[in-house]
């Protein structure tokens, strides 16, 4: 079964800090794609970034980098020089190949970032 | 604008008492699907659609009903509340082909079950 595991339930940083949320996956299946997704104090769920299993490049936009790492099962999102508007809770999410034309996200627990000035 | 609508956007009832959430997306999309988000579980899937007239169940279905019966709309029906549906629903819709998973979401119901 597919599962997603963020460990860190609440973050707490100062502006200018850097930080790193970690997310660890679970499946058997070897073609899925790896989201991240912000919520902000005010619900709604913002789409940050969609990887596929095969690209393992890091990515990096702006002050956000995602570190995908198959080997370990990580897709680990860091946010340099963070601002108090990066305060929400964040969720990596994962979804099975398009084959089976199915598209559910299982999501992991999310993770609440506090950026204090 | 492409989008993904919700309404209400908050409702309080109460317990037995039916109630639709209607969403609504004008992006053409194919699937459509509802998630429910309850603290420390994250947002866990309801049902989905992968067109019109083809639902099926996602992880928590279990006082919930469905429809699609046009391609753009997906409400979700709650026939009798209980307290244990309150929670923050999202609906969500997706294309297929290369665009493929990336899924766009409404912009969330909060629902109080007294």
């Amino acid at each position: 079964a597919q599962k997603v595991t963020q460990a860190q339930t609440e973050i707490s940083v100062v502006e200018k800090e850097d930080v790193t949320l970690d997310c660890v996956y679970e499946t058997r299946d070897t073609t899925y794609y790896l989201f991240w997704y912000k919520q902000p104090p005010s619900g709604e769920l913002v789409f940050l970034i969609r990887r596929n299993s095969f690209d393992e490049q890091n990515e990096i936009s702006g002050r956000y980098s995602w570190n995908f790492q198959k080997s370990t099962s990580s897709f680990n999102f860091t946010i340099t020089a963070s601002q108090v508007v990066d305060s929400a809770v964040y969720f990596c999410a994962l979804s099975e190949a398009p084959g089976t034309g199915f598209q559910k996200l299982v999501f992991g627990t999310g993770t609440r970032l506090l950026v204090s000035p | 604008e492409a989008q993904v609508t919700q309404n209400p956007r908050y409702l309080i009832t109460v317990t037995g008492k039916k109630l639709t959430v209607t969403c609504s997306q004008n992006m053409n999309h194919e699937y459509m699907s509802w998630y429910r988000q309850d603290p420390g579980l994250g947002l866990r899937q309801i049902y989905y659609s992968m067109n019109v007239e083809v639902t099926d169940k996602g992880d928590v279905p279990e006082g919930y009903k469905v429809s699609r019966k046009e391609k753009r709309n997906f409400p979700l029906i709650l026939e009798s509340p209980s307290p244990n549906q309150t929670s923050l629903y999202f609906c969500a819709s997706g294309a297929g082909g290369p665009a493929y998973n990336e899924q766009f979401f409404g912009p969330g119901t909060r629902l109080t079950v007294l």
